[in-house]
């Protein structure tokens, strides 16, 4: 199936550094989602997008919905020990209950 | 505590023998889908459920059945399981499907031997 382009594909960073990452796609799409995992555990939901440039936060995550609508962005800021994990987007077209899914991007951060 | 609960959460079994992954979820969530999450493959998707007695195939469903009789269940049928099955699934759920986030279970890691 297709899968969208995330990069990077992983990153290794000093804990305090912000993180940043992206997702493109070849198509439009109506909403972007953010997830993590960690290792041996189902993806957890970070942020939802639903609305072209929309900007949305939780706590020292932010995320947003590209305006071209073929691209989003995830932002970690002061990173921290237990944002060790893989990362990763997923997209939702026009028209379409299914949900493509990006590459993941797996994070370490060294304390 | 809103949930999608999988069992069992590990299986190990042979060739052949006939299994059933359960997926539950308290949400009332419409959809409801399962996927399997394979290294360098990332999460594909089997089958989807658009609500009671709606089913249809996503990208990966050969050697895979559900069914979804009640709004809150939504099993996985592996009929005749092989070696190339053995993977990381996961069930998820969401209000409506559409526009809606998709909430995942803590997955069910299947060895096939």
């Amino acid at each position: 199936g297709q899968q969208l382009n995330q990069s990077p594909q992983s990153m290794f960073i000093q804990e305090g550094e912000d993180v940043s990452m992206n997702c493109t796609s070849s198509s439009i799409f109506n909403t972007w989602l953010w997830y993590k995992q960690e290792p041996g555990e189902g993806p957890v939901l970070l942020i939802a997008l639903y609305k072209a440039g929309e900007l949305t936060s939780n706590g020292r995550l932010t995320a947003q919905f590209g305006i071209t609508r073929k691209d989003s962005f995830l932002n970690i800021s002061a990173s921290i020990p237990s944002d060790v994990g893989i990362y990763f987007c997923a997209g939702q077209g026009s028209g379409t209950y299914k949900y493509i899914f990006g590459t993941g991007t797996r994070l370490k951060v060294l304390a | 505590e809103a949930q999608v609960t999988q069992n069992p959460r590990y299986l190990i079994t042979v060739t052949g023998k006939k299994l059933t992954v359960t997926c539950s979820q308290n949400m009332n969530h419409e959809y409801m889908s399962w996927y399997r999450q394979d290294p360098g493959l990332g999460l594909r998707q089997i089958y989807y459920s658009m609500n009671v007695e709606v089913t249809d195939k996503g990208d990966v469903p050969e050697g895979y059945k559900v069914s979804r009789k009640e709004k809150r269940n939504f099993p996985l049928i592996l009929e005749s399981p092989s070696p190339n099955q053995t993977s990381l699934y996961f069930c998820a759920s969401s209000f409506t499907g559409y526009n809606s986030p998709l909430h995942f279970g803590n997955g069910t890691r299947l060895t096939v031997t």
